[in-house]
């Protein structure tokens, strides 16, 4: 099956300072990629996603990347807020065929004040 | 719009207990979806359904059976209740147009 490593494991940032996060994965046949963040006590909540036929997708001060061939794929925040704050997720999954999404093992972001 | 509703948020049980969290989704979606959420661990699939009366097993279903009697509800069993357990529990929902998943809040489930 796939299998969707995360790095880092924690990330600390001043505020205003961009993050990113990797994430690698092992299946080719995997073509959408998205990305969930989970606030404290909460359930994850998406907040970008990117399919295999881009290479960027950018929604106002996060981005996502994605290296088909490398297998690659990274989010990009920039401005970072302290609502930022939160644990990230990666995922790998197949369109149209969403029977499973393997989840990258989570990132905690702190943006420091 | 209540969206995915999990219950009940924590529960406490002693190991060989048995237990049934539940999981109603109002949005009509094809897919539900069972997680447990370990430090360090991301988010691990425990059973799917990707509709009513069917369901599937996924990277960690030993000791969990699930039910999906109608579309709206997706019921996770622990038959005899381990530490090893010890976890939150998080469902979804989604359908097959999106790929977007709607998470409940989870349900915090100690084995002692």
């Amino acid at each position: 099956g796939e299998n969707v490593e995360q790095h880092p494991s924690t990330l600390s940032v001043q505020e205003g300072d961009s993050a990113v996060i990797k994430c690698t994965y092992s299946d080719s046949a995997s073509n959408y990629f998205p990305w969930y963040k989970q606030e404290l006590g909460k359930g994850p909540q998406l907040i970008i996603d990117i399919r295999s036929n881009v290479g960027e997708k950018k929604d106002q001060r996060i981005a996502v990347t994605l290296n088909k061939t490398a297998k690659h794929f990274s989010l990009h925040i920039t401005e970072t807020q302290p609502e930022d704050s939160a644990v990230y997720f990666c995922a790998a999954s197949i369109e149209n065929n969403f029977n499973k999404f393997y989840f990258g093992s989570g990132t905690k972001l702190n943006v420091k004040p | 719009n209540a969206g995915v509703t999990q219950t009940p948020k924590f529960r406490v049980l002693k190991t060989g207990q048995s237990m049934t969290l539940l999981c109603a989704q109002d949005m009509n979606h094809e897919y539900m979806y069972w997680y447990r959420q370990d430090p360090g661990m991301g988010l691990r699939l425990i059973h799917y359904s990707v509709g009513e009366g069917t369901t599937a097993k996924g990277e960690v279903p030993d000791g969990y059976n699930v039910s999906r009697l109608k579309k709206q509800n997706f019921l996770l069993g622990l038959e005899s209740a381990a530490p090893s357990q010890t976890s939150v529990y998080f469902c979804a929902s989604g359908t097959v147009n999106t790929g977007e998943l709607f998470f409940g809040e989870g349900s915090r489930l100690t084995v002692l």
